[in-house]
């Protein structure tokens, strides 16, 4: 594998259910984020990880929980989901953090569907 | 703070024809600049980016951008469209220098590409 890649690449969940959603990056980075992507709505930041350490939560709902446990994962952990949450998730990594010239790599997403 | 304004979610070409897809943006402090290329069922790739020096900006694929900082603007252009580049490009801007700046989107352009 290269890349980033993101498992499963669509997933179609019930309100009651929990789910996970998984990125593995194979680029030897170490800043992940995790990207909400809504129909006729900008990309919207969600989660900043740096070397496993959260380092911004931009005001995500807590029924949507992240995980870092090292620098090549990050997980997405879904629990009492609603409709409106149905989007694409957009994972990506950088080599680093600091300096706002990094160039952040992207998955392929994966497309959730909230019934 | 920053921003970004992308003029025209829909742009229809030609085969052939001048591509021109435009970005103005707001930043507090000197910005970084990204166009980034979203084919249907993939996540985002990198096109180019500004940070210093040069402000004109050649990218894969034959796109080029110029940065204009007397009018906050970063258009996107490509000589002569090919059906491949058929797609949804996303401008993006995050604070220049060495402090980490989130990356913030514009809504997307969709560029359709007639025979």
């Amino acid at each position: 594998e290269t890349g980033v890649t993101q498992t499963p690449r669509h997933l179609v969940m019930g309100m009651t259910n929990k789910k996970s959603l998984k990125c593995e990056q194979h680029l030897g980075h170490n800043a992940m984020y995790w990207y909400k992507q809504s129909a006729k709505k900008p990309l919207e930041l969600m989660f900043v990880y740096s070397l496993e350490e959260r380092v911004e939560n931009n005001s995500v709902p807590s029924r949507f929980s992240p995980e870092c446990p090292n620098s090549s994962h990050l997980f997405l952990h879904l629990h009492t989901l609603q409709p409106e949450d149905s989007a694409l998730y957009l994972c990506a990594s950088s080599q680093a953090l600091a300096g706002g010239s990094n160039e952040q790599f992207f998955g392929p997403g994966t497309r959730l569907t909230v019934l | 703070a920053q921003s970004v304004t992308q003029l025209g979610s829909h742009v229809s070409v030609s085969e052939g024809a001048l591509v021109l897809l435009r970005c103005n943006y707001s930043s507090s402090v000197p910005p970084y600049l990204f166009w980034y290329v979203q084919y249907p069922n993939q996540g985002l790739q990198l096109l180019l980016k500004y940070t210093t020096g040069a402000t004109l900006v050649k990218g894969i694929n034959g796109f080029e951008a110029e940065f204009k900082k007397s009018e906050t603007s970063f258009h996107l252009t490509k000589p002569s469209a090919h059906m491949s580049d058929a797609a949804e490009y996303f401008c993006a801007v995050t604070p220049g220098g060495t402090s980490y700046g989130k990356l913030t989107f514009g809504q997307g352009t969709i560029l359709t590409v007639h025979p």
